[in-house]
């Protein structure tokens, strides 16, 4: 299995400002995966963070709004930016771990936006 | 594009009662993922179900894969309060592994 850790867990935040989410896993990781989880809702994968290239977005994702860094191979960070309500959510990332066929999540950061 | 649908999306069910969840999915996937989330937490892993036919087990609960239907259901058997949580299925794009596209969830409350 995959120890999964994120910073913070949680966070309010004024509209217009950005955040910065910390995911920062035991193992090394090819990929790792940002995915967002509105109120009441389902998963939504926002990108795949990819170690010494450019994230890959999902439909209806932009790295303008959702900027990833992944400098190593344990870490990787998604920025939340120019805040509004509708980003309040549940980010969490996700990684698969060597040796296994499962998908691991962390423990989520709940963003509220005022 | 890839769409997961499960039924129902709220399942309320008495203790000792059996039940099933269904999960279609729109085109040909390898990896089909059972999670369970509880309010407030993460996704908790219970199943990974590779192949046409695959079935596991655990507990209370029974996954099971019919990919020539594109099908896969989650049995519950003499559901126990302890399992009320929020199931979702999942699965995975096809383009690489670990990108995940999940079912609405299931809400299951199972009463005394």
């Amino acid at each position: 299995s995959a120890v999964i850790s994120q910073k913070p867990s949680r966070d309010i935040c004024q509209r217009g400002t950005s955040l910065t989410i910390q995911c920062q896993v035991d193992s090394q990781v090819t990929m790792m995966f940002w995915y967002r989880q509105q109120p009441g809702q389902s998963l939504t994968l926002i990108a795949t963070a990819n170690q010494g290239s450019e994230a890959t977005y999902e439909s209806g994702f932009v790295i303008d709004k959702f900027p990833i860094s992944r400098p190593n191979l344990t870490f990787s960070t998604l920025t939340v930016s120019n805040m509004s309500p509708e980003d309040s959510s549940i980010y969490l990332c996700s990684v698969g771990a060597s040796g296994s066929i499962e998908q691991f999540f962390g423990p989520g950061t709940r963003l509220t936006v005022l | 594009e890839l769409k997961v649908e499960q039924n129902p999306l709220f399942l309320s069910m008495q203790e000792g009662k059996n039940y099933t969840i269904y999960c279609n999915y729109s085109t040909t996937s390898d990896r089909l993922y059972w999670y369970r989330q509880d309010p407030g937490k993460s996704l908790e892993s219970l199943f990974v179900l590779l192949s046409n036919g695959a079935v596991k087990q655990e507990g209370r609960l029974m996954a099971s894969l019919d990919t020539k239907a594109r099908l896969s259901t989650l049995h519950i058997t003499a559901a126990v309060h302890d399992l009320s949580a929020t199931y979702f299925c999942a699965v995975d794009s096809g383009t690489s592994y670990g990108k995940l596209t999940f079912g609405q969830g299931t809400i299951l409350t199972v009463h005394p």
